[in-house]
């Protein structure tokens, strides 16, 4: 049983271009949660999404950041016009229908913006 | 707001120590407590908790939860080099599913 996969494992942009991170849960699982990480801190909650629904995205900025879980396929973090703020690392998690709270992490996405 | 508080921030210790790490909470409609350990990358799920006093154990870690003073500690003993890791504390919300995590305890087992 595969765990939550995320890719790329690295990712590396400029000031000014996109970033897209895709998460594909557990098998089994339907809810995925999206988590920053940035350096010294702990992780921050930006969404969460059941399939080709967003059930909470308080924690998202407002601008240049989206997220879908289409019903076919892994769910994408978007992140257009990146700023050097935005390096870090953005986990994934999922966790099954009957018991939301029991998430499983990814091994993350590193994202550096030069 | 919301919030979840670890201690200590690190913790340097010899094989063989007994370590207690500490989480306490302010949240609102509390739901669960987990706790993960992150080495170099995914944080790996350890125990959730959502009574107070049952002890949850796994090996030579266990955890437990105090509803009343609104803090969960876990326990390692007979630490290990391989313990290293960060420790992190996370409380799940009653109208969310979302997880609000403290910002860990960095763990240091030397030989």
């Amino acid at each position: 049983n595969a765990g939550v996969m995320q890719n790329p494992r690295h990712l590396v942009r400029r000031r000014g271009q996109e970033a897209r991170l895709r998460c594909s849960p557990m098998k089994g699982h339907s809810h995925v949660y999206w988590y920053r990480q940035l350096p010294e801190e702990g992780l921050k909650f930006m969404v969460y999404l059941q399939k080709e629904n967003i059930i909470d995205e308080s924690g998202m900025p407002k601008e240049r950041f989206s997220a879908e879980f289409p019903k076919e396929g892994p769910s994408i973090l978007r992140i257009q016009q990146v700023v050097r703020g935005d390096s870090a690392a953005y986990f994934c998690a999922s966790s099954p229908p009957w018991s939301p709270y029991e998430q499983y992490f990814g091994p993350g996405t590193r994202l550096t913006v030069t | 707001e919301d919030k979840v508080v670890q201690s200590p921030l690190s913790l340097v210790v010899h094989e063989g120590d007994t370590v207690t790490l500490n989480c306490s909470y302010e949240v609102t409609n509390f739901r669960s407590l987990l706790w993960y350990k992150q080495e170099k990358k995914a944080p790996t799920f350890l125990f959730m908790l959502t009574s107070s006093g049952i002890e949850k154990k796994s090996g030579r870690l266990s955890s437990i939860l105090d509803k009343k003073e609104l803090f969960s500690i876990l326990n390692i003993t007979a630490t290990q080099t391989g313990d290293s890791a960060i420790y992190l504390c996370a409380v799940g919300l009653r109208d969310t599913d979302k997880l609000i995590f403290g910002t860990g305890t960095r763990l240091q087992v030397f030989p």
